[in-house]
């Protein structure tokens, strides 16, 4: 079974500055999609960025990038420039390919960030 | 709400009772998902249906229960037999047939329910 993993469950960052979220996976699939999900007060899931394994550029959203190191299983995501609205939970989900099926996901535990004013 | 809606946003049950989630989504897709979110545990996967009157468990199907008669509604039943339902439901559907296959999950907002 496919795992994901969160090991900082809580983040600061002063505004303005860049942080960086781990999140590391296991998996013996070859083909796959990697996503983040944020989760600010309001509780809804919001979409930050995807990324797909068989593509070796990392994934570019405004502000937000990510460390796609598919060897290592690793996807980390790194925000430029915190702004206050940054503030939330941040999920890492993983996904196996499929060309029909449910597309399951499979959760990391979630990291929270502050931003510091 | 991404076209699915989620109610009550906070529900209270007392313990022994049975309690229903209401899981509506109004874009005719196929799939729908059922997750559930503690603290420190991210979300993990209840149930999940991808066509009519046809539904898979999940994770952590036990003690509860959905159904799948309409396309558009996906109700989930918290029952009495669940130790610790406390916690905060999701709903999820699937992006449309025809999108690209790396599209996300769309989620509702969310049911808060507490039970004592």
């Amino acid at each position: 079974a496919q795992t994901v993993t969160q090991s900082q469950p809580e983040m600061s960052v002063q505004e303005a500055e860049t942080v960086t979220l781990s999140c590391t996976y296991d998996t013996s699939e070859s083909d796959y999609y990697l996503f983040w999900y944020k989760q600010p007060p309001s509780r809804q899931m919001i979409l930050v960025i995807r990324q797909e394994a068989y593509k070796q550029q990392n994934a570019t959203e405004n502000r937000f990038s990510v460390n796609f190191q598919k060897a290592a299983k690793s996807f980390s995501l790194k925000i430029s420039d915190s702004q206050l609205g940054d503030a939330a939970m941040y999920f890492c989900a993983y996904r196996r390919r499929m060309i029909q099926g449910a597309q399951k996901l499979v959760f990391g535990q979630g990291t929270r960030l502050t931003i510091n004013p | 709400d991404g076209g699915i809606t989620q109610s009550p946003k906070y529900l209270f049950r007392k313990e022994g009772q049975n309690v229903t989630l209401s899981c509506e989504q109004n874009l005719n897709h196929d799939a729908m998902y059922w997750y559930r979110q503690d603290p420190g545990q991210g979300l993990r996967l209840i149930y999940y249906s991808q066509i009519v009157n046809d539904f898979q468990k999940g994770d952590i199907a036990e003690c509860y229960s959905v159904s799948r008669e309409k396309k558009e509604s996906f109700p989930l039943t918290v029952t009495s037999a669940q130790k610790n339902p406390t916690a905060f439901y999701l709903c999820a559907r699937s992006s449309p047939s025809g999108t690209p296959d790396n599209s996300p999950l769309h989620f509702g907002n969310g049911t808060r329910l507490t039970v004592t």
